[in-house]
C-alpha cells in the first residue's frame, strides 16, 4: 500500500529562522511528488511538482528537493505570511490519483 | 485560465437529510475530476474520481455517491446523511491522462447535527 508520511506535524519558527519540512514516501512507481500549501478553511494551493531524484524547484522563500525516498521543503528566512499547512502528495499514475501526507502545520511568529 | 468553483462553502444538515454538493470547472475540457474528504489532523481521503461523463470510480465504501452529468460538473450526493459524514469536502481537477498536479476548490464545510 502506498504511504506518505510528513514530519514534523507542527512547527513554530521565529521570523527569519530557516528550517525544513520532510515528506517520506513508500510507493510503487513514483511518477511525481507534489507540494501544496493550505490556509485554514481553504483548499490546497499547488506549489511544486518534482519528477525525479535530484530535482529542485524554487519559489520565493521556498525550495523543494527530491530523493528516492523523501522530499524536503526548505523555508529560508520565513515571514508570518508563510504560516499555513504544507501538504505533500505522491502521484503513481492510474487515474491520476494522489496519496497525501497529513501535513505540517507551520506557524511563523514575529 | 482554469478555475474551479464549489458551493456551498458551509452547510449544516440534520441527520437523515439528503445532500448535494456541486463543483464546476471552467477553462478546460475533459478534465479528471475528484472528490476528497479531509478530516481534522488527517490527510485528504479520495472518495470518487471521474475520467469522463458518467464514468465514476468509488475509492471507499460509504454513504455517498457521485455523478458527472456534464463534462465540467461533478456532484456529490447522499440520500440520508450520517453523523460520520461531517467533514471538509474538496473538489479537484487535473488534466486528463497526465502527470500534472490536481487543482482544488475552496471546499465545503459540512456539519451534521
Amino acid at each position: 500500500e502506498d504511504q506518505v508520511t510528513q514530519s514534523p506535524e507542527a512547527l513554530r519558527l521565529q521570523e527569519g529562522e530557516s528550517s525544513s519540512l520532510n515528506c517520506s514516501y513508500t510507493v510503487s512507481g513514483l511518477r511525481g511528488l507534489f507540494w501544496y500549501r493550505q490556509d485554514p478553511g481553504k483548499g490546497p494551493e499547488f506549489l511544486f511538482t518534482l519528477y525525479s531524484a535530484g530535482e529542485e524547484k524554487e519559489k520565493e522563500r521556498l525550495k523543494a528537493t527530491l530523493t528516492k525516498k523523501e522530499s524536503f521543503l526548505h523555508i529560508t528566512a520565513p515571514k508570518p505570511e508563510d504560516s499555513a499547512t504544507y501538504l505533500c502528495a505522491a502521484f503513481t499514475g492510474g487515474g491520476n490519483k494522489l496519496t497525501f501526507g497529513t501535513g505540517t502545520q507551520l506557524k511563523v511568529e514575529l | 485560465s482554469q478555475t474551479i468553483h464549489q458551493w456551498p462553502a458551509t452547510l449544516v444538515q440534520p441527520v437523515g437529510s439528503p445532500l448535494s454538493l456541486e463543483c464546476t470547472v471552467e477553462g478546460t475540457s475533459n478534465p479528471n475530476l475528484y472528490w476528497y474528504r479531509q478530516a481534522a489532523g488527517r490527510g485528504l481521503q479520495l472518495l470518487f474520481y471521474s475520467i469522463g461523463i458518467d464514468q465514476i470510480s468509488s475509492e471507499v465504501p460509504q454513504n455517498l455517491s457521485a455523478s458527472r452529468p456534464q463534462d465540467r460538473q461533478f456532484i456529490l450526493s447522499s440520500k440520508k446523511l450520517l453523523l460520520s459524514d461531517s467533514g471538509f469536502y474538496l473538489c479537484a481537477w487535473s488534466v486528463l491522462d497526465s502527470n500534472q498536479p490536481q487543482h482544488f476548490g475552496d471546499g465545503t464545510r459540512l456539519s451534521i447535527l
